[in-house]
């Protein structure tokens, strides 16, 4: 069975430090994988995604995740945070799944960026 | 390029009303299209998902139902609302085959009081 975890449910950072959000999967396959965010009473929307091309992806804003099959890990990272990075943020694993796409996500974690 | 959009953003209801919901997709054919719902401080459940029109399945039993009488239409409905109905309702779409991302609206959120 697929699942995810977010290792961490808050990060707290200082604006311009980097940005590291955890997180870890279990496939039985090499899996579709995302990170997704969502800003306060808004839609998620997708910042990057893994499906097995480059293990190393980059996204929109400059975040990147590196897919690590030995570790099974997918963090999320951010050479300097700022400001409106605060949100929470998804990890996600994909299965296609009798014609539809299960998506299973992580509990989320809560960035908190400070000044 | 695709779009989806998702109303109201709002919505306060008493217990006991009815409740609908809609969805569209723009720029896109035959789209996966699915229903989920955000409790306060939770993650994401699935609600529904369609792969068709008229085609609808349901992740957990509840209070509420979907209907898709178009391809880039999906509506969630409830006869009777309750307390616990209360949430963020996110439409998604996704295209047919594959395990590729899904695409959000924007969200309603549901207050039934």
């Amino acid at each position: 069975a697929q699942s995810v975890t977010q290792l961490d449910s808050h990060v707290s950072v200082s604006e311009g430090t980097p940005v590291l959000l955890r997180c870890n999967y279990s496939s039985s396959y090499s899996p579709s994988l995302f990170w997704y965010v969502q800003h306060p009473n808004k839609g998620l929307q997708l910042l990057l995604k893994y499906t097995s091309a480059a293990t190393l992806v980059k996204g929109i804003n400059g975040f990147e995740a590196e897919f690590k099959k030995s570790e099974t890990s997918f963090h999320l990272t951010k050479p300097s945070a700022h400001m409106s990075d605060a949100a929470e943020y998804f990890c996600v694993v994909s299965k296609a799944s009798g014609g539809y796409n299960k998506l299973i996500f992580g509990a989320g974690t809560r960035l908190a960026v400070h000044p | 390029s695709q779009t989806i959009h998702q109303w109201p953003a709002t919505l306060v209801q008493p217990v006991g009303s009815p409740l609908s919901l809609e969805c569209t997709v723009e720029g896109t054919s035959n789209p996966n299209l699915y229903w989920y719902r955000q409790a306060a401080g939770r993650g994401l459940q699935l609600l529904f998902y369609s792969v068709g029109i008229g085609q609808i399945s349901s992740e957990v039993p509840q209070n509420l139902s979907a209907s898709r009488p178009q391809d880039r239409q999906f509506i969630l409905s409830s006869k009777k609302l309750l307390l616990s109905d209360s949430g963020f309702y996110l439409c998604a779409w996704s295209v047919r085959s594959g395990a590729g991302e899904a695409f959000f609206g924007q969200g309603t959120r549901l207050t039934v009081v």
